[in-house]
C-alpha cells in the first residue's frame, strides 16, 4: 500500500531560524519521493526529488531532504528561513505498483515565517 | 518552452452548466494528470493518462470526463457542474522525474 503522512498541517518559524517539515511514507516498492511548494495563488513547483541515488537530496532555494528507509521518512529542512519561504509544502510518494506509476500527495504543511 | 499551460485561469459556473478545462504540455511527456485541490485535502487525482489514447480513473473521478486528444493535450470536462466541484484544478505531465504542473484553474460553481 502506498501512503504519505505530513505530520504537521501548520509550522511557524522565525526568520533566520531552521525549518523542519516532516513527512512519513509507506510503499511496497522502491519509491521515489518529492517535495513540492505552492506559493499563494501560484501553481506547484518541484523543490527536490529522491530517486534511489544519494539519500541526502539538495533542492532549490537552500532546501534539502534526507531519505531514511529505516524510519520511512523524508523530512524537508532548511538551515535558515526566509520570508519568501512562506508557502504550502507537499510531500509526494511515487512507485510503480501494478506496472504503473502511482502517486500520492500528502495533505500539505503551511509554513509561516515570522519577521 | 511553455511547460504545462491551462485555460481558463478562472471560471464561475451555475449549477448544471457544463464546461471543459484545457491543458497542454510541450515537453513531449507521455503521462498527464488532472488533480483537484481542496483545503485540508491535499491534491487528489481525478483522472490520468499514461499515454496518448489511454485514460484511467483516479481517486475522485465522479462527475468528470477526460479526453487525451493527442500527446500534447488532455482536457477535463464537467458535464453538469455541482457546487461540490468548486475547487482549484491542476493539470500535470511527467516522464520519470517528478511532475510539472500547470498554473491551475480556479473554478466556482454557484
Amino acid at each position: 500500500a502506498q501512503s504519505v503522512t505530513q505530520l504537521d498541517s501548520h509550522v511557524s518559524v522565525s526568520e533566520g531560524t531552521p525549518v523542519l517539515l516532516r513527512c512519513n511514507y509507506s510503499s511496497s516498492y522502491s519509491p521515489s519521493l518529492f517535495w513540492y511548494v505552492q506559493h499563494p495563488n501560484k501553481g506547484l513547483q518541484l523543490l527536490l526529488k529522491y530517486t534511489s541515488a544519494a539519500t541526502l537530496v539538495k533542492g532549490i532555494n537552500g532546501f534539502e531532504a534526507e531519505f531514511k528507509k529505516s524510519e520511512t521518512s523524508f523530512h524537508l529542512t532548511k538551515p535558515s528561513a526566509h520570508m519568501s519561504d512562506a508557502a504550502e509544502y507537499f510531500c509526494v510518494v511515487s512507485d510503480r505498483s501494478g506496472g504503473y506509476q502511482k502517486v500520492t500527495f500528502g495533505t500539505g504543511t503551511k509554513l509561516q515565517v515570522i519577521p | 518552452n511553455a511547460g504545462v499551460t491551462q485555460t481558463p485561469k478562472f471560471q464561475v459556473l451555475k449549477t448544471g452548466q457544463s464546461m471543459t478545462l484545457q491543458c497542454a504540455q510541450d515537453m513531449n511527456h507521455n503521462s498527464m494528470y488532472w488533480y483537484r485541490q481542496d483545503p485540508g485535502m491535499g491534491l487528489r487525482l481525478i483522472y490520468y493518462s499514461a499515454s496518448e489514447g489511454t485514460t484511467d480513473k483516479g481517486e475522485v473521478p465522479n462527475g468528470y470526463n477526460v479526453s487525451r486528444l493527442n500527446k500534447r493535450e488532455f482536457s477535463l470536462r464537467l458535464e453538469s457542474a455541482a457546487p461540490s466541484q468548486t475547487s482549484v484544478y491542476f493539470c500535470a505531465s511527467s516522464q520519470t522525474s517528478g511532475k510539472f504542473f500547470g498554473p491551475g484553474t480556479r473554478l466556482t460553481v454557484l
